[in-house]
């Protein structure tokens, strides 16, 4: 049991670059989300999932693409890569009784966009 | 907006000492309130959550209190150790609509001294 994994784990963009982080979930929970974590603004909530085929936007969603087409799976694509993403992004899964509360986070990407 | 915050940015404690971390929200349609803990390098560790209509909720060595009056929000540990150096997050879940949606404060950095 893996839990949440991110891959990759460090990654250097290039300014307009497009790249998609991957985030797999073995605990068959509905409910799965991208946060960023930027130094002295917490962790702020991107897009979300409440299942497979559903998505809705979270708190900063703007040059973010996600889609969930399977419950396992939800990767976040940047579309177009700006210095203002580099930050460090953390996918999150919960099971639908517990979604209110608590969030199984994996171990998180590192982006640095220059 | 609504909001979560800290008032501490940051907390030193002895080890065997009692911890404090406090904690004020702002939006008082949240349901439920959580305490995370981040250690360094890792993704954020669900630790306890209180709902909106209990003011006192106890864990393994943690203790949670609401005062809903002042919208506060504080986490105690017990016999802080050298392990619970982390950074430490409370949040809530946006309550009404927003159900799975978390929201995060910027954090409280703990820190133990053997």
């Amino acid at each position: 049991n893996a839990g949440v994994t991110q891959t990759p784990k460090f990654q250097v963009l290039k300014t307009g670059q497009s790249m998609t982080l991957q985030c797999a979930q073995d605990m068959n929970h509905e409910y799965m989300s991208w946060y960023r974590q930027d130094p002295g603004m917490g962790l702020r909530l991107i897009h979300y999932s409440v299942g497979a085929g559903i998505t809705d936007q979270g708190e900063v969603p703007n040059g973010y693409n996600v889609s969930r087409s399977t419950t396992e799976d939800f990767p976040l694509r940047l579309l177009s890569a700006a210095p203002s993403q580099t930050s460090v992004y953390f996918c999150a899964s919960s099971p639908v009784v517990r979604a209110n509360t608590e969030a199984f986070f994996g171990q998180g990407t590192r982006l640095t966009v220059v | 907006g609504e909001s979560v915050g800290l008032h501490l940015p940051t907390l030193s404690v002895q080890e065997g000492d009692n911890s404090i971390i406090n904690c004020a929200y702002s939006n008082s349609a949240s349901d439920y309130f959580i305490w995370y803990k981040q250690e360094s390098g890792k993704g954020p560790q669900f630790i306890i959550d209180i709902r909106s209509n209990m003011d006192k909720r106890q864990g393994q060595r943690v203790t949670v209190l609401l005062n809903k009056t002042v919208k506060h929000l504080s986490l105690q540990i017990a016999a802080t150790q050298p392990g619970d150096s982390a950074v430490y997050f409370c949040g809530d879940n946006a309550g009404g609509t927003s159900y799975g949606k978390l929201t995060f404060g910027q954090g409280t950095i703990l820190t133990v001294h053997p």
